[in-house]
């Protein structure tokens, strides 16, 4: 079974611009999420998705980070524009969920996308 | 805001020793979950405890859970170089003791190195 995949990997950008990630979790999973990780610190939860529909985004600053996942797939965040304190790795998960009434609770992660910000 | 805090923030050891740490917590809980994750690699799951059970087992790993405490501690036995890697705690407090919806809050980490 194929793991949850993440693109890019790496992304330098300068101050100001604009960088987008994207993610395609474990096929069947209705859940999916996506964390930043600062250097040093455990994964902030940013955005919950439950198939297409957000379920938690209480701590996504909305000013300048957006996500969406259509058609309840793969989904995409973005940072438009990007601050030095954006510099983190942004990991994405999924998990089983709801969708089929099955909740394992177990999150499967992907490598996560590295952000520096100059 | 970090639910679960982990203690000790770095722990090494010698291979074949056990490791312990520990997480605390503030809020009620649905469960609580175990991660690994490698430097430059994700998470990885390592064991869910409910918060109506009080120890779990799985291979090396034994976990133990005191809500009354709002506490939990991980304790790997027979150490070896591969266990070398940040091991975080996580709390499920979405709709405690309720039907749980999968929000996981992590703590800081404990960075654990185990010596040849």
């Amino acid at each position: 079974e194929a793991g949850v995949a993440q693109s890019p990997r790496y992304k330098i950008i300068e101050k100001r611009q604009s960088v987008a990630f994207w993610c395609n979790p474990i096929s069947g999973h209705a859940t999916l999420y996506w964390y930043q990780q600062i250097l040093g610190q455990g994964p902030k939860l940013l955005i919950q998705f439950q198939n297409n529909g957000v379920v938690d985004d209480s701590q996504l600053p909305k000013d300048r980070f957006s996500a969406e996942r259509l058609k309840g797939v793969d989904s995409t965040l973005k940072i438009q524009p990007a601050k030095l304190e954006d510099s983190a790795v942004y990991l994405c998960a999924s998990s089983l969920g709801r969708g089929r009434g099955i909740y394992t609770g177990e999150l499967f992660f992907g490598e996560g996308s590295r952000l520096t910000v100059l | 805001s970090q639910q679960g805090e982990e203690d000790p923030q770095a722990l090494s050891i010698q291979e074949g020793e056990n490791a312990t740490m520990n997480c605390s917590y503030k809020t009620s809980i649905n469960n609580l979950q175990w991660y690994r994750q490698n430097s430059g690699r994700g998470l990885v799951h390592l064991i869910l405890i409910r918060s109506n059970e009080r120890e779990k087992h799985s291979g090396r790993l034994r976990v133990t859970l005191d809500t009354s405490k709002k506490s939990s501690s991980l304790l790997i036995t027979a150490s070896r170089a591969a266990d070398t890697a940040s091991y975080f705690c996580a709390t499920d407090a979405s709709n405690a003791g309720g039907t749980s919806y999968g929000k996981l809050t992590f703590g800081q980490g404990t960075i654990l190195t185990v010596h040849p």
